[in-house]
């Protein structure tokens, strides 16, 4: 059974970087893509961008000038790098593992989810 | 448009029926997935694919699409359905990116 667990910072300040990182227990990371998505308190979910140890990577939009998304199959573990941050990306932030097959577009296997908040 | 789209909230009396509709243009080429999210927990997928279930999601969900519009329907709904659900799918710029509706929340009363 795969499970997955964010770790990371709870509080980062303004304009300063917010690094997470998520581990993959129980199976290879190098079989899946692997995802990160965000709620902020209160509201719903936004995708931020997914990654796959073959160097394909794929960023939201709104977020590409300010993220990155890294990859460590010896560690089996994925990372999340958020630049010049505000109040705005105050949110639970969730890996998430991307399905295989016909499930390929659907989220299946979520991490616990990690809150960060932003504050001087 | 990249946007999916749910109606905020629905209520439905113990044991009956309730359908959540999403719509987006994503949806007429790209099949909607289904979470299920209760207070302070993450996430659980309940729907995916055509109208494909994981392990141990109980049968009374299944989804279904139309056009534009993805449906997922809970026959006999009962106390412990009551969360928030979302639907998803890869948004329509053909750049592989995704994108989630607002959210229903879902009351059994």
């Amino acid at each position: 059974q795969v499970q997955l667990q964010e770790s990371g910072p709870g509080l980062v300040k303004p304009s300063e970087t917010l690094s997470l990182t998520c581990s993959v227990f129980g199976g290879s990371i190098s079989s899946y893509y692997w995802s990160w998505i965000r709620q902020p308190p209160g509201k719903g979910l936004e995708w931020i961008g997914y990654i796959h140890s073959t160097g394909n990577i794929n960023y939201n939009p709104s977020l590409t000038s300010r993220l990155s998304l890294s990859i460590d199959t010896s560690k089996n573990q994925f990372s999340l790098r958020l630049r010049s941050v505000t109040a705005a990306d105050t949110a639970v932030y969730y890996c998430a593992r991307i399905g295989a097959g016909e499930a390929g577009d659907a989220f299946d296997i979520w991490g616990q989810g990690t809150m960060v908040t932003f504050s001087s | 448009s990249s946007e999916l789209t749910q109606d905020p909230a629905v209520a439905v009396a113990l044991g009956q029926t309730v359908r959540i509709t999403c719509q987006g243009d994503s949806l007429r080429s790209h099949h909607a997935s289904w979470y299920q999210q209760k207070p302070g927990q993450a996430p659980v997928l309940v729907i995916y694919g055509k109208n494909n279930r994981p392990s141990g999601i109980p049968d009374r969900f299944s989804g279904s699409s139309s056009g534009n519009t993805a449906s997922l329907t809970i026959t006999g709904a009962q106390a412990e359905d009551e969360a928030d659900y979302y639907c998803n799918s890869r948004d329509s710029s053909g750049n592989h990116h995704y994108v989630f509706g607002t959210g229903t929340k879902v009351t059994v009363l």
